[in-house]
């Protein structure tokens, strides 16, 4: 199987830009690539989701290159509450289960 | 409601019960996900339904393990002779269709332990 994987933690600041790579390098080529936010104890909650190139929501961005083997979430300005587990999911070339990431924990210092 | 509804929130049973988890999932969804996820771990991915049709139950650890959407809509993930090992949160989530850029909805899950 093809592995998914996301850098385990990462840390900000309030008001800065950050930026979470997944690397999945062998995903289905007529699939989405969708990224999820979840805080403890509840479920994931859909942020945004993508096929190509760049997506732009009201909450974050998605920049997914040609190759699809990677897909960066951009997260504008966080605040506080941006800290949370982020994890992409993908579906494997050849297969219909899905796969998540490992998930990156954000944590926003003020 | 609005949302995915799992039942129960919170399951406790002894080693060797068999245990039934119910997934509500937003009416009109035709995609119905079944995952566990243990503390501090990603979702993993158990099976899925289109209408009552499973699609993929490859990711089901065992044949202790089945799940049911009989009608299209309700689907039940069951768990025959309970071992601790199984001990996780069972997540739920829908979607509008299968891909098409329909995201998935998911349920608050159900915390299941076994003692």
């Amino acid at each position: 199987l093809a592995k998914t994987t996301q850098p385990i933690s990462m840390d900000s600041y309030e008001g800065q830009e950050v930026n979470i790579t997944c690397s999945h390098n062998n995903i289905a080529t007529n699939d989405y690539i969708t990224w999820y936010q979840q805080f403890p104890s509840q479920g994931p909650r859909f942020i945004i989701q993508g096929y190509k190139t760049k997506v732009t929501n009201e909450v974050a961005s998605l920049f997914i290159p040609a190759d699809r083997k990677s897909s960066t979430l951009s997260l504008p300005r966080v605040s506080l509450s941006d800290t949370a587990v982020y994890y992409c999911l993908t579906r494997d070339t050849g297969r219909r289960a899905l796969t998540f990431g490992s998930g990156t924990r954000l944590q926003v210092q003020p | 409601g609005a949302g995915v509804s799992q039942s129960p929130r919170y399951k406790v049973t002894k080693r060797g019960q068999d245990v039934a988890l119910r997934c509500d999932p937003i009416s009109g969804h035709v995609s119905l996900y079944w995952y566990r996820q243990a503390l501090g771990q990603g979702p993993e991915f158990l099976t899925y339904f289109n209408y009552e049709a499973q699609q993929d139950k490859s990711g089901l650890p065992n044949d202790r393990f089945s799940a049911e959407r009989p009608e299209g809509s309700i689907s039940t993930l069951t768990i025959q002779r309970t071992e601790q090992r199984d001990s996780a949160m069972y997540r739920c989530a829908s979607s509008l269709e299968e891909g098409g850029g329909q995201p998935q909805h998911f349920g608050d899950g159900t915390r299941l332990s076994i003692l």
